[in-house]
């Protein structure tokens, strides 16, 4: 059974810095390139950003609002996706989900996570 | 970058009732357009992806149809299960895209 688990989010001051991790099971974590969304409170979904399997270069993507303050990365070994959030801002504060893609280069999102609270206010 | 406009934002049917909503994307997307039913406090589940493929283990009175711009998403018969609020998604450029979300409710 697929299972992915957000860990990490809190309580954090604006400009200070929170990491999020997303801990997968029940498939082959490596193949699978993986996102960050993200829901205000009694808002819509908004896609964060990905990053792309291994075996497409392990690239990354991200939305103009977290650009240059958040940073996507992998470790396939502890099959874990992260998600740096750096100079936080009050706006950030939302539930985060990480998502598993359909196919490895797809941009269909089959299976989420229970989502992690971040939220920015001094 | 793509806007996803969902119409209505809100909508009130009775059980048994045949709902619709339709998402327009600014631009020709193809099929590349999911729809998603989130319930309160719960994550997005998949439901509809490239338009109109069901998923799997997903009811057979989820529907979706469409391509270009313009979508329809469709319950043929509610559910008191089927309060959530739906939102479409495009994936045919970055940066990914939602529709606002249409919140359904029981009448």
């Amino acid at each position: 059974e697929v299972q992915l688990v957000e860990s990490g989010g809190g309580l954090v001051q604006p400009g200070r810095s929170l990491r999020l991790s997303c801990t997968a099971s029940g498939f082959t974590f490596g193949d699978y390139a993986m996102s960050w969304f993200r829901q205000a409170p009694g808002k819509g979904l908004e896609w964060v950003g990905f990053i792309r399997s291994k075996a497409y270069g392990g690239t990354t993507e991200y939305a103009a609002s977290v650009k240059g303050r958040f940073t996507i990365s992998r470790d396939d070994s502890k099959s874990i996706a992260y998600l740096q959030m750096n100079s936080l801002k009050t706006e950030d504060t939302a539930v985060y989900y990480c998502s598993k893609v359909v196919a490895a280069t797809s941009g269909i999102f089959d299976y989420w996570g229970q989502g992690t609270l971040v939220t920015v206010s001094s | 970058d793509i806007q996803m406009t969902q119409s209505p934002s809100s909508l009130s049917a009775s059980v048994g009732d045949r709902v619709t909503i339709t998402c327009q994307a600014s631009q020709d997307i193809s099929n590349y357009l999911n729809w998603y039913q989130q319930k309160p406090g719960k994550a997005p589940k998949l439901l509809i992806y490239d338009a109109s493929n069901l998923e799997t283990g997903v009811p057979s009175r989820f529907s979706g149809s469409g391509s270009g711009t313009d979508f329809t998403f469709t319950i043929s018969s509610l559910q008191p299960e089927d309060i959530a609020t739906y939102y479409c998604q495009q994936y045919d450029n970055l940066p990914l895209s939602f529709g606002q979300g249409t919140r359904l409710e029981i009448k």
